[in-house]
C-alpha cells in the first residue's frame, strides 16, 4: 500500500465551526507533513511530525492544532478559521530525509 | 535565503517539442533537489530528483541538469505528450532536516 489518504475530501465549515482533517499511511512512514495549498500557488509547508513528536511549525495560526495520535495517523483541528484559510489542504509521508514525499489528494476547504 | 525561484511561470509546448522549465536558488546549505508533477485535484507526485554532485540525471523522457556554481537547475521534458500538461514544483531541502521547499510552480500546456 503506496497511498496517503486524506479525509473529507471536500469540507465547508463557518467561521465558529470546529471541525478535523484526517490523514492516514500504512507505509511505515516516520515523518508526516501538512502543507497548505492555495489556488495556482505551490504548497506552503504548515507542520511537520517525525517519530509522532512536532518537529517543525512553520508559525502556523493556533487556530489550526495537529495532531498525531500514532505513527500511521495525522490530524489537523481547525476552529474558528477565516475565509482566507479556504485552500487545499495537503497531507504527505516520507520515510528518509531525502526520500520521496507521498501526498495525499488533499481535503479542499472552503470557509464560510 | 530558504527561496527557490521558478520560471516561467506558465508554459505552451507543441506535442513533441521540448519542455524547459527553470529554477534558482541562493542558500548553498540545499542539497537535494526534486521536481513533483501536480495534476488538479491531485496531489503532487515525485518525478525525478538529484544531489549537486552529478550535472545530470535522467529517467526516461526527464532530465534534470543542474549547475552548482550557478546555484540553478532545470527540468527538461523531451518528446512532450498532451498528457504531460499539468503544474510543475521544482523543490529543494537540507540533508537531516524534514523541510521540502517548494518552487512557485509552472504550468505546462501541451497541445496536439
Amino acid at each position: 500500500d503506496t497511498e496517503v489518504t486524506q479525509t473529507p475530501k471536500h469540507l465547508v465549515m463557518g467561521m465558529t465551526n470546529k471541525k478535523s482533517l484526517k490523514c492516514e499511511q500504512h507505509m511505515g512512514h516516520r515523518a508526516m507533513y501538512w502543507y497548505k495549498q492555495k489556488a495556482k500557488k505551490p504548497p506552503e509547508l504548515m507542520f511537520v511530525y517525525s517519530y509522532e513528536k512536532l518537529s517543525i511549525n512553520e508559525s502556523v495560526p493556533s487556530r489550526f492544532s495537529p495532531e498525531c495520535p500514532n505513527s500511521s495517523l495525522l490530524n489537523l483541528h481547525l476552529h474558528a478559521l477565516q475565509p482566507e484559510d479556504s485552500a487545499l489542504y495537503l497531507c504527505a509521508s516520507r520515510e528518509g530525509v531525502d526520500e520521496k514525499l507521498f501526498f495525499g489528494s488533499g481535503t479542499q476547504l472552503s470557509v464560510l | 535565503q530558504q527561496q527557490v525561484k521558478q520560471s516561467p511561470q506558465s508554459l505552451i509546448v507543441q506535442k513533441g517539442g521540448i519542455s524547459i522549465i527553470n529554477c534558482a536558488y541562493e542558500n548553498t546549505a540545499f542539497d537535494y533537489f526534486p521536481w513533483y508533477q501536480q495534476f488538479p485535484g491531485k496531489g503532487p507526485a515525485l518525478l525525478i530528483a538529484i544531489r549537486p554532485d552529478v550535472s545530470e540525471k535522467k529517467e526516461g523522457r526527464f532530465t534534470i541538469s543542474f549547475n552548482k556554481s550557478a546555484k540553478q537547475f532545470s527540468l527538461h521534458i523531451m518528446d512532450s505528450q498532451p498528457g504531460d500538461s499539468a503544474t510543475y514544483f521544482c523543490a529543494a531541502s537540507i540533508s537531516n532536516t524534514d523541510k521540502l521547499i517548494f518552487g512557485t510552480g509552472t504550468r505546462l500546456q501541451v497541445f496536439p
